[in-house]
């Protein structure tokens, strides 16, 4: 298994481009969610997945979309890049809701100038 | 709404010392609660969870915490701390209604001195 796997690991993105962070997991879990790492603010939810075709908004949904079209596939799409989109990006995955443990891929650090 | 403060940013024991990181949560219902371990350049791993039962759990790597539900608390320990050991630690509440979210705290950065 390769666990869950994020693509690309670095970015660096113009102020108003758009892009799509991959992120894919082959442990055909249900649960699917992005992180947004800033310092001194620990992790922050930006959207979830309960499963294909199911989305929520996290706590800082705004400036990005998520589509779940297949259980492996949870791409986040920077729709106008801002300075403030300047973070370190996290996907994880479980197999479940109420199964909690996370695991986590190796990260997208993205630079918005 | 479900919080989680880790008082401390940043942390230097030296190594074979004993190491205590603090957690506080603010949870309405009986919490599930996470430690994860965030090494330079890499993803976060869960170390340790509690749901229920014992209040005293032991994780991966030697760690363990305690569930205090009087103080809302669940710090980190281990008795002896190696160089390995230098990372970011992360608390975290599951909020098990609407989403099942993770909340995270900030973090506390570990430094290990020879």
């Amino acid at each position: 298994n390769a666990g869950v796997t994020q693509t690309p690991k670095f970015q660096v993105l113009k102020t108003g481009q758009s892009m799509t962070l991959q992120c894919a997991q082959d442990m055909n879990h249900e649960y699917m969610s992005w992180y947004r790492q800033d310092p001194g603010m620990g992790l922050r939810l930006i959207h979830y997945s309960v499963g294909a075709g199911i989305t929520d908004q996290g706590e800082v949904p705004n400036g990005y979309n998520v589509s779940r079209s297949t259980t492996e596939d949870f791409p986040l799409r920077l729709l106008s890049a801002a300075p403030s989109q300047t973070s370190v990006y996290f996907c994880a995955s479980r197999l479940k809701r109420e199964i909690w443990e996370q695991y986590f891929g190796p990260g997208t650090r993205l630079t918005v100038t | 709404a479900q919080s989680v403060t880790q008082p401390d940013i940043h942390i230097t024991v030296s190594e074979g010392a004993s190491l205590e990181l603090r957690c506080n949560y603010s949870y309405g219902a009986t919490p599930y609660l996470f430690w994860y371990v965030q090494s330079p350049g890499q993803g976060l791993q869960l170390l340790l969870k509690y749901f229920s039962g014992d209040t005293l759990v032991q994780g991966i790597k030697g760690f363990e915490a305690e569930f205090k539900r009087s103080q809302s608390s669940f710090n980190l320990r281990k008795p002896s701390v190696h160089w390995s050991d230098a990372a970011e630690y992360f608390c975290a509440v599951g909020a098990g209604t609407g989403g099942f979210k993770t909340i995270f705290g900030a973090g506390t950065r570990l430094f290990v001195k020879a």
